[in-house]
């Protein structure tokens, strides 16, 4: 089963923030998490990812919280190239990736 | 850099044909690759994981003597439906990840769309 939760759909207003949050409470001390993203009929994009550090690079920005149990993924001015299913994972074992259902997130002209 | 290209992008084949589906490390060495299978609306499901020269790990429930996998060299894995029906319709990536670059990244294709009539 995959780590993490995610709510399944959000919308976001052109030119606002997307904030995507996702739960990884069973996270332990040397699990990273990744995010990335999937357009249609596309293989999935990578994003970001962390450890306990809030990271940022030129896509998105990465909140994590202080006990790692949950972190929030932020795109600071959604377009609507941006609209895609966005995953969260934490890696089980060594590579593996266990896929969630992911946030579809849809960018509203 | 850590680009993975898929070939063929798209097939289509008749019921009980079997399809091979290349999944290739562009500009890096792979020493572990992964394949995954995604139906309509639905997230990846992991089918098997393969190391360059060793025999593929399967997922529960995804069958080894259907899902054939080759991982002979460092940039090439190779997945292999055998005797395809149309249940195996579907949208097959592949990824890979080479402990040069961070721990636990995976670097995705692009994917491989199979129709089977």
């Amino acid at each position: 089963d995959a780590k993490t939760t995610q709510p399944p759909s959000m919308d976001c207003a052109e030119g606002r923030a997307a904030n995507l949050p996702c739960n990884h409470s069973t996270i332990s001390g040397n699990e990273y998490v990744y995010w990335y993203r999937q357009i249609h009929s596309q293989g999935p994009q990578y994003i970001i990812h962390g450890l306990k550090n809030n990271e940022t690079n030129e896509m998105a920005s990465l909140i994590i919280t202080e006990d790692r149990k949950s972190s929030t993924l932020i795109l600071p001015h959604a377009t609507l190239r941006d609209t895609a299913v966005y995953y969260c994972i934490v890696p089980s074992g060594t590579y593996k990736y266990i896929f969630g259902t992911g946030t579809r997130l849809k960018v509203l002209a | 850099g850590a680009v993975v290209s898929q070939h063929p992008s798209r097939v289509i084949c008749k019921s009980g044909t079997s399809v091979k589906i290349e999944c290739r490390s562009l500009d890096f060495q792979a020493t572990t690759m992964f394949w995954y299978r995604q139906f309509p609306k639905q997230s990846l499901m992991l089918m098997a994981t393969s190391n360059e020269g060793s025999k593929a790990t399967y997922e529960q429930g995804v069958e080894k003597d259907k899902f054939l996998i080759n991982h002979a060299s460092l940039t090439l894995s190779t997945l292999t439906v055998t005797s395809a029906h149309p249940e195996d319709s579907s949208f097959y990536i592949c990824s890979a990840t080479t402990p040069s670059r961070s721990y636990n990244e995976q670097f995705f294709g692009p994917g491989t769309r199979l129709t089977v009539l």
